[in-house]
């Protein structure tokens, strides 16, 4: 079955720091893959996704491409700030074997200190 | 746009009592909705797909008769956690699905603790 893999955390940094949250699949079809972030006491929130192979997601400053050939979509921003601590998930959709369900990862705790 | 709702953000109950949480699609009709727990620090388990006008599809090892769900309009499906215990304690979250993207929007969740 489908799974997601995220690196495991939970990372702290200091603010401007660049930040890479790791993130593997595996997949039967050719699913869509996304990054969650969520806030303490809070719901997910959509951080970007991308389609297709190559795609580039972007918000906020966080960027993720998504890389068929290494089935990765890693995380990156290159200035954190505090504002930015909460959990990041990676999660994925496969329309060919499950629909429109999401497959998450474990999630990765973020911390940044000014 | 694609706000979704979740009532009570947080409950407090005896064991032994049923507890039904509400999520509402503000803002759009949802023919599918989700259900997820979260567990403290760990990642979102799926109990069901809710369907509109149909039973939900429970997830394995997710009891049906436990966690009762209704998705009685387009904009609003309902989780009832009956007879409920201690081990239920847990920040339930649900979803919905805009048809158009078939994107997920989230709920801000219930924290539902059995006394």
């Amino acid at each position: 079955g489908d799974s997601v893999t995220q690196m495991e955390g939970p990372v702290t940094l200091s603010e401007e720091a660049f930040l890479t949250i790791n993130c593997t699949y595996t997949a039967t079809g050719y699913p869509s893959l996304f990054w969650y972030v969520q806030y303490p006491g809070e719901g997910l929130q959509l951080l970007l996704k991308a389609t297709k192979a190559d795609d580039k997601g972007s918000n906020k400053g966080f960027e993720a491409t998504y890389r068929k050939e290494t089935t990765s979509f890693h995380l990156e921003k290159g200035s954190v700030q505090v504002s930015d601590s909460a959990v990041y998930f990676c999660a994925l959709s496969d329309r060919e074997t499950s629909g429109s369900r999401l497959t998450f990862g474990e999630g990765t705790q973020l911390t940044v200190n000014p | 746009g694609a706000v979704v709702s979740q009532h009570p953000s947080r409950v407090i109950c005896k064991s032994g009592t049923s507890v039904k949480i509400e999520c509402r699609s503000l803002d759009f009709q949802a023919t599918t909705m989700f259900w997820y727990r979260q567990f403290p620090k760990q990642s979102l388990m799926l109990m069901a797909t809710s369907n509109e006008g149909s039973k939900a599809t429970y997830e394995q090892g997710v009891e049906k008769d436990k966690f009762l769900i209704n998705h009685a309009s387009l904009t609003l499906s309902t989780l009832t956690v009956t007879s409920a215990h201690p081990e239920d304690s847990s920040f339930y979250i649900c979803s919905a699905e805009r048809g158009r993207y078939n994107e997920q929007f989230f709920g801000p969740g219930t924290r539902l603790t059995v006394l």
